[in-house]
């Protein structure tokens, strides 16, 4: 069955350092996301991918993110300088159909601690 | 800001037995509803949906009602087995956003 892959599944960094989240989305699917859960929180959207474009992000979301699909196969997010509060767990997904079905389907997440 | 909410963080059932996972909201421009079940190491795993058209999807197992004027939804899984046991998540879209806002989860613990 075709499933979302990221790498790495665990991440640690330093306060500050730039940090790539990679996302291998399901072969034919449209939409791409990533979310996030902090530990004990809830799953929270941060950005949505359609067209080679950004088509939806949060407030959470801001200059320090950015995604790339840099080929036609991978997905990432970068953060660019990272900050104690960006320790989570970074879902990627990927759906086929119109966006807002709402069937992601999630890859097993990608832990990031930063000390 | 929680617009959606699962107000109980866990539940423990009798493998059989039928368990009730609920869930409110509170943006009434949400048309559209999900579950989502996650194991361990594991992301979520879509479950079932449910249209605001609507109020009761049913699949296999898994039944979702809806009550928009409660604006309420619950998750009813009959008969609950062990490999039912997981933490799920309630979420919800409004007409055209891409958005998913998903509850914390509830955990549920189907005992053999």
């Amino acid at each position: 069955e075709p499933e979302v892959t990221q790498t790495p599944s665990h991440q640690v960094t330093q306060m500050g350092q730039e940090v790539i989240l990679r996302c291998v989305p399901i072969s034919n699917h449209l939409y791409f996301y990533w979310y996030r859960q902090i530990l004990g929180q809830k799953v929270e959207f941060l950005v949505s991918f359609y067209n080679n474009e950004i088509s939806e992000k949060s407030e959470i979301f801001d200059d320090q993110f950015s995604v790339e699909r840099p080929d036609g196969s991978n997905f990432t997010l970068k953060i660019r300088s990272t900050k104690l509060e960006d320790s989570a767990m970074y879902f990627c997904a990927s759906s086929g159909g119109t966006g807002n079905t709402g069937e992601l389907f999630f890859g097993e997440g990608s832990r990031l601690t930063v000390l | 800001d929680q617009q959606v909410k699962q107000n109980s963080p866990s539940l423990s059932v009798q493998e059989g037995r039928i368990s009730i996972l609920n869930c409110d909201y509170t943006n009434s421009m949400f048309d559209y509803f999900l579950w989502y079940k996650k194991y361990p190491a594991e992301g979520p795993t879509f479950l079932i949906s449910i249209s605001s058209i609507k109020d009761k999807n049913e699949d296999g197992r898994f039944t979702v009602f809806l009550n928009k004027s409660a604006k309420h939804l619950s998750l009813h899984i009959v008969p609950s087995q062990p490999g039912d046991s997981a933490v799920y998540f309630c979420a919800a879209s409004q007409g055209g956003s891409e958005k998913l806002v998903f509850g914390k989860g509830m955990k549920l613990t189907v005992n053999p």
